[in-house]
């Protein structure tokens, strides 16, 4: 989705560290959200944010930790509380009107080294 | 909690076929949309599809179709004509409103156009 940046494209972590993801949109959307693909299964909802300086927890929050300081950015950090991080991290955006769909970036591949 | 269920894991078809992938889902809610996602082997998301809850009229675009049963709580797609670029796999989602707007996915299908 030309409007949703995701970096980098692949990212490699060592055990203990942390590691941010960056996810910056240009759509003026207010809501962002942070997804977790693993290898054959469906999207699973980590952090979701509606407005700046506010979030909140999705069904599988622990290990991560994430800001909304601008409208524009959403960096997701995968600390190193998060046991199993090798997966697929897609961002979303969505504006406020109710018919409005997410629109995706193009996600990070995450994996332990 | 809403729930939505993708019997099918794999489909195979031929160029130009019919093809119908199923969808079921789980909830009280009275208001909510439904859509369809596909991904390509580049993993981006592309809607494929919406459907409102509060429409009975079918969603299409194009080669693509729903078939939304509210009762039966089935919201399946039809790919009319299918060509190679449908190759992809397609995840169902759901998403109750108002409120935050959560998408709650299916597990997918990978889908096969054959030549």
């Amino acid at each position: 989705d030309g409007g949703i940046t995701q970096s980098p494209k692949y990212l490699f972590r060592k055990e203990g560290q942390n590691v941010t993801l960056s996810c910056e949109q240009n759509l003026n959307h207010d809501a962002m959200y942070w997804y977790r693909q693993d290898p054959g299964q469906g999207l699973r909802l980590i952090y979701y944010s509606q407005i700046v300086n506010d979030f909140q927890k999705g069904d599988i929050a622990e290990g991560y930790s994430v800001s909304r300081e601008k409208k524009e950015s959403f960096p997701l950090t995968v600390t190193s509380a998060q046991k199993n991080p090798t997966a697929f991290y897609l961002c979303a955006t969505r504006g406020l009107l109710s018919n409005q769909p997410q629109h995706f970036g193009d996600g990070t591949r995450l994996s332990i080294l | 909690a809403q729930t939505v269920t993708q019997s099918q894991p794999e489909m195979s078809v031929q160029e130009a076929e019919t093809v119908t992938l199923s969808c079921t889902y789980d909830t009280s809610e009275n208001n909510y949309y439904l859509f369809w996602y596909k991904q390509p082997p580049s993993r981006q998301m592309i809607l494929v599809i919406r459907q409102e809850a509060y429409k009975q009229q079918n969603a299409t675009e194009n080669r693509f179709s729903v078939n939304f049963q509210k009762a039966a709580k089935s919201f399946s797609l039809k790919i009319s004509d299918s060509q190679l670029g449908d190759t992809a796999m397609y995840f169902c989602a759901f998403m109750k409103i108002p409120g935050a707007q959560k998408l709650v996915f299916g597990q997918g299908t990978r889908l096969t156009i054959n030549p």
